[in-house]
């Protein structure tokens, strides 16, 4: 069964780094989203991603945050500068439809120092 | 904005119990999804939902979403003790982001 891929499992940072986040959605999947995390709490949406724009935002996903999708199946998330409080679990997610199931990625562990 | 209120936030059930956990929102949504997340890992869907009064079941999941298209419940019939976990509802809005409730956590004892 077709499934979404992240990688790394576990991303350890500095302060100030920059960190990539890769996410393969499923393959015939055309809307792709990524969602954060934190320890204990729920998952909250970050922004959604379609014919290579970016659909909606919120709040958390400021000027640090940026998107691609540099190839066929690559997505990638980048915090430019990253903060003590990005510490969280990063998932990715896609949907074959813009209002149809998302389907979730094992997510990135974000620990940053 | 729009959110969730899920309840209840933690279960603690005897294996072989039946057990129930519901949302609600004061917004609409679309579509409501039922998730199942183990830790250190991503939600796994369980059930989707996507028309008003909609009844659905996977095995021993049974979910159903309001027909006001704003709430939804969760029941899992019979639990074993790999029900355990975190169980998280979600709707999508009409832009198709989900909105997460803040989970149940479920504990079964054997």
């Amino acid at each position: 069964e077709p499934e979404v891929t992240q990688t790394p499992s576990h991303q350890v940072t500095q302060m100030g780094q920059e960190v990539i986040l890769r996410c393969v959605p499923i393959s015939n999947h055309l809307y792709f989203y990524w969602y954060r995390q934190i320890l204990g709490q729920k998952v909250e949406f970050l922004v959604s991603f379609y014919n290579n724009e970016i659909s909606e935002k919120s709040e958390i996903f400021d000027d640090q945050f940026s998107v691609e999708r540099p190839d066929g199946s690559n997505f990638t998330l980048k915090i430019r500068s990253t903060k003590l409080e990005d510490s969280a679990m990063y998932f990715c997610a896609s949907s074959d439809t813009g209002t149809d199931t998302q389907y979730f990625g094992p997510g990135t562990r974000l620990t940053v120092l | 904005g729009q959110q969730l209120n899920q309840s209840p936030q933690s279960m603690f059930i005897q294996e072989g119990e039946d057990v129930s956990m519901n949302c609600t929102s004061s917004s609409i949504f679309n579509t409501w999804l039922w998730y199942k997340q183990d830790p250190g890992e991503g939600p796994v869907l369980l059930i989707a939902l996507y028309k008003a009064g909609e009844l659905t079941s996977n095995g021993r999941l049974t979910a159903q979403f309001g027909i006001t298209r704003k709430d939804s419940f969760l029941n899992i019939s019979a639990s074993i003790p790999s029900d355990v976990g975190i169980y998280f509802c979600a709707g999508t809005s009409r832009k198709g982001k989900l909105i997460f409730g803040q989970g149940t956590e479920l504990s079964v004892k054997p």
